[in-house]
């Protein structure tokens, strides 16, 4: 069983440029995690998707961020403009329901100079 | 809100040496608990969970009880390996009905190396 892709796995733009994250999640898994991991800390939740809806977005910065998964299942993560701050490496994640263990993919590393 | 706090790392220690990660947590009613690994350049695995209290997770040699009157999901290994250098990190998920439910809340990570 293929497990959850994700690309690219490094990215380094410049502040005040925009950068996409793409997530393939495991075959048949209808929720779908996006986590940020600033080095030195444990992963935060940023949203969780049921299917194509947004179950939680409480942790995401709007003004700056978003997240789409139009037909359920692969997704995209965006942040324009980027800042210093968002340095981190973007985990996505996904599980066949809420309740079931969650499984990460390798994760893409941004660096924002 | 939920939290949960790990030991202050690094961790070094001879091969066959024993093991023990602290790992205490606050969350509402009865969570579920994680240990997750991350081996160097690779993503996030679960290593064994607990969900309700005295439950004793186990995988590869590692254990972790549920322990609700101590609020606390240590991890135990008696004997590691060099091949067990990676970040362990504890995570817990809030019940079932609750806001939290699904959605893991991690510590901040334990980085453990082990020495030949």
């Amino acid at each position: 069983e293929a497990g959850v892709a994700q690309s690219p796995r490094y990215k380094i733009i410049e502040k005040r440029q925009s950068v996409a994250f793409w997530c393939n999640p495991i075959s048949g898994h209808a929720t779908l995690y996006w986590y940020q991991q600033i080095l030195g800390q444990g992963p935060k939740l940023l949203i969780q998707f049921q299917n194509n809806g947004v179950v939680d977005d409480s942790q995401l910065p709007k003004d700056r961020f978003s997240a789409e998964r139009l037909k359920g299942v692969d997704s995209t993560l965006k942040i324009q403009p980027a800042k210093l701050e968002d340095s981190a490496v973007y985990l996505c994640a996904s599980s066949f329901t809420s309740a079931e263990t969650q499984y990460f993919g390798p994760g893409t590393r941004l660096l924002v100079l | 809100g939920d939290s949960v706090t790990q030991m202050e790392g690094p961790v070094t220690l001879s091969e066959e040496a024993f093991l023990t990660i602290n790992c205490t947590y606050t969350a509402t009613g009865y969570p579920s608990l994680f240990w997750y690994v991350q081996y160097p350049g690779e993503g996030l695995q679960l290593l064994l969970k607990a969900t309700k209290a005295d439950d004793k997770g186990s995988n590869k040699g590692f254990e972790a009880t549920y322990r609700k009157e101590t609020t606390s999901f240590h991890l135990e290994k008696g004997s590691v390996q060099v091949s067990d250098s990676a970040v362990y990190f504890c995570a817990l998920s809030g019940p079932a009905g609750g806001t939290s439910y699904g959605k893991l809340t991690f510590g901040q990570g334990t980085i453990l190396t082990v020495h030949p």
